[in-house]
């Protein structure tokens, strides 16, 4: 079974400039979440899909962050304008997700992204 | 915001030896999950414990769970150099929503 992929795996920009992350989850699973990671922290949730509808996005910075997932598959998460402190690193992670849950959470390598 | 709460944030410890990392947590949950994250990759799931159980294992790996301390520990024994890596917990505070929230991790280093 392949597993979660991501594109790019860095990505170094300037402030002010926009930045795109690709995620395409493991077939078949509903959920889809998109994490960022600084460094030395643990992952923090930006927002959760269940198929293509938005579950959670209470912590993503909505002025800057947004993020869509055609289909009910792949997902895109955009950052315009970026700023220093979006430098992070950058994970999506898929779970099947269903009535007969709990379920674990499957993550892609991420992209860190590098802002200057 | 960071739910779970690591202890201690770094380890090191020589090849063989047991290695134990705990986890605080603030409310109740559903489920508490052990992720790995070797370095420069991303996170591996290891284990889930639910809220009614108390003690589970997975080959090298045994997790305790008390709801009461709102507490968790993960024991790793026999430690290997392939087990360095940065540990984390995650908590599943609601109910259906699959929504997990890590702590801050903890660094095992295995010295050989």
């Amino acid at each position: 079974e392949a597993g979660v992929a991501q594109s790019p795996r860095y990505k170094i920009i300037e402030k002010r400039q926009s930045v795109a992350f690709w995620c395409n989850p493991i077939s078949g699973h509903a959920t889809l979440y998109w994490y960022q990671q600084i460094l030395g922290q643990g992952p923090k949730l930006l927002i959760q899909f269940q198929n293509n509808g938005v579950v959670d996005d209470s912590q993503l910075p909505k002025d800057r962050f947004s993020a869509e997932r055609l289909k009910g598959v792949d997902s895109t998460l955009k950052i315009q304008p970026a700023k220093l402190e979006d430098s992070a690193v950058y994970l999506c992670a898929s779970s099947p997700k269903g009535l007969a849950g709990p379920y674990e959470q499957y993550f892609g390598p991420g992209t860190r992204l590098t802002v200057t | 915001s960071q739910q779970g709460e690591e202890d201690p944030q770094a380890l090191s410890i020589q090849e063989g030896e047991n290695a134990t990392m705990n986890c605080s947590y603030k409310t109740s949950i559903n489920n508490l999950q052990w992720y790995r994250q070797n370095s420069g990759r991303g996170l591996v799931h290891l284990i889930l414990i639910r809220s009614n159980e108390r003690e589970k294992h997975s080959g090298r790996l045994r997790v305790t769970l008390d709801t009461s301390k709102k507490s968790s520990s993960l024991l790793i024994t026999a430690s290997r150099a392939a087990d360095t890596a940065s540990y984390f917990c995650a908590t599943d505070a609601i109910q259906g929503a699959q929504k997990l929230v890590f702590g801050q991790g903890t660094r095992l280093t295995i010295n050989p």
